[in-house]
């Protein structure tokens, strides 16, 4: 089966830096992504994963090490707007089937 | 382009009716997803379609469920009879078939249903 743990909620303050881990564990694996989802809006692609490293995307990076079966998504220079949900999802199998997990809240405090 | 359109945004519908949610995914895509989001869940696939053939609907919740897709533009999640638990955020996704980063999947606004 698969398994995707990500911490349910974490708060930060304006300009700092958050982490967002991320663990799986899936039978076959084709990749991760990052999305965020607004309250109330649709998830949003933030960036994918399929090599071990770091993926540097602007102020956001994603960091995958698959034989821990662990990712990261680093926020850098927070801004409210950056408060959302942040979803881990792993590619598995044949196809495209995305397994996604619960999501982790993110508030931004000033 | 216009992204998935998904409608209606809203349905609330009385427990019994039969609802039928509406997809239009980015023009090009060969893959098709329907999701279902809850608080107690989170985003679960339902069923995906490739080049409008039902590919995995082992998420599909039980037989009140039924999805079609009879064209490349369009498909249909339609649930009859509806009950209150099918209470969720329903969302549409489609994406290209290119390997690695082009399998992006790119969701619509979403169909809130509310089965009183």
């Amino acid at each position: 089966g698969q398994n995707i743990d990500q911490p349910t909620e974490m708060t930060a303050t304006e300009g700092a830096i958050v982490q967002i881990n991320c663990t799986y564990q899936t039978s076959g694996f084709n990749g991760l992504f990052w999305y965020q989802q607004h309250a109330g809006e649709a998830p949003t692609f933030l960036s994918y994963n399929v090599l071990d490293g770091l993926e540097e995307k602007g102020r956001f990076s994603s960091f995958l090490s698959r034989s821990k079966g662990y990712s990261y998504l680093l926020l850098k220079e927070l801004q409210m707007k950056d408060s959302a949900s942040y979803l881990c999802a792993v590619f598995t199998g044949g196809g495209n089937k995305l397994t996604f997990g619960t999501g982790t809240q993110l508030k931004v405090e000033l | 382009d216009a992204g998935v359109i998904q409608s209606p945004r809203h349905e609330v519908t009385e427990m019994g009716q039969e609802v039928t949610l509406r997809c239009k995914p980015i023009s090009g895509h060969d893959y098709l997803f329907w999701y279902r989001q809850t608080m107690m869940r989170g985003l679960e696939l339902l069923i995906y379609f490739n080049n409008n053939v039902p590919i995995d609907d082992s998420g599909m919740p039980e037989d009140r469920f039924s999805a079609k897709m009879p064209n490349a533009s369009f498909s249909t999640l339609k649930i009859q009879p509806s009950e209150p638990r099918d209470s969720a955020v329903y969302f549409c996704a489609s994406s290209l078939n290119s390997g690695g980063a082009g399998d992006t999947q790119y969701f619509g606004p979403g169909t809130r249903l509310t089965v009183l």
